[in-house]
């Protein structure tokens, strides 16, 4: 998929926990984004970054923050896991914004108990 | 506000007959329009996309997308299914922001 892995592809949580998902791509691109997946809703954005240090919010960004202190990698982490954020959480990336296609990683399977 | 709309959850076709995929979207303005496609446990794959000109826009795999502005539609098309199309199927639309459709999953019979 593109030079884009996630990490883990799986993970089980219990209610309350903090949970980091890690993104990595060897493409160089500029913009990298974090999705959720979710049966009748599509995809919904969480939060994305245009550059190092650089985030911005998405639609669904309760409940989640993000980091990037490198251009390759890119973090997501919820505080304080809920229910309600038992999801499939995909990575994706661009060269720049604004009209580019995204490539996407393979995802990952989130289910909090 | 910016929107689009899948109205199929499943489309079922035969092998070697046509496919359409329906799309429809309400922006202000020009945008630009997606077609994804997602295998089971894999990330979306990007399919065509649409800027302006032509209304017809090649793809990959041998997808088409036909752009009707008075419609305001972008439907996904294949003169002839493959059993190996069966996939969900997102349209995507970006005027200021790129939003995803809620995806129909396309399944071709033998």
């Amino acid at each position: 998929d593109a030079g884009i892995t996630q990490s883990p592809r799986h993970k089980v949580t219990e209610t309350g926990t903090p949970v980091t998902l890690r993104c990595h791509q060897t493409e160089n691109h500029r913009y990298m984004y974090w999705y959720r997946q979710d049966p009748g809703h599509g995809l919904r954005l969480i939060h994305y970054s245009y550059g190092v240090k650089d985030t911005d919010k998405g639609e669904v960004s309760d409940g989640y923050s993000v980091s990037r202190s490198k251009t390759e990698d890119f973090l997501l982490t919820l505080e304080s896991a809920t229910s309600s954020q038992t999801s499939v959480y995909f990575c994706a990336i661009s060269e720049t914004g604004g009209g580019q296609k995204l490539f996407f990683g393979s995802g990952t399977q989130l289910s909090v108990l | 506000a910016q929107s689009v709309a899948q109205p199929e959850d499943q489309v079922n076709v035969a092998e070697g007959n046509p496919l359409t995929v329906k799309c429809t979207y309400s922006v202000s303005g020009n945008p630009y329009l997606f077609w994804y496609v997602q295998y089971p446990n894999r990330g979306l794959q990007f399919l065509l996309k649409y800027i302006t000109g032509d209304n017809l826009v090649k793809g990959s795999y041998g997808f088409e997308a036909e752009f009707n502005k008075s419609q305001t539609s972008f439907h996904l098309k294949k003169p002839s299914a493959l059993v190996s199309d069966s996939a969900l199927y997102f349209c995507a639309v970006d005027a200021d922001k790129l939003i995803f459709g809620t995806g129909t999953r396309l399944q071709v019979f033998p």
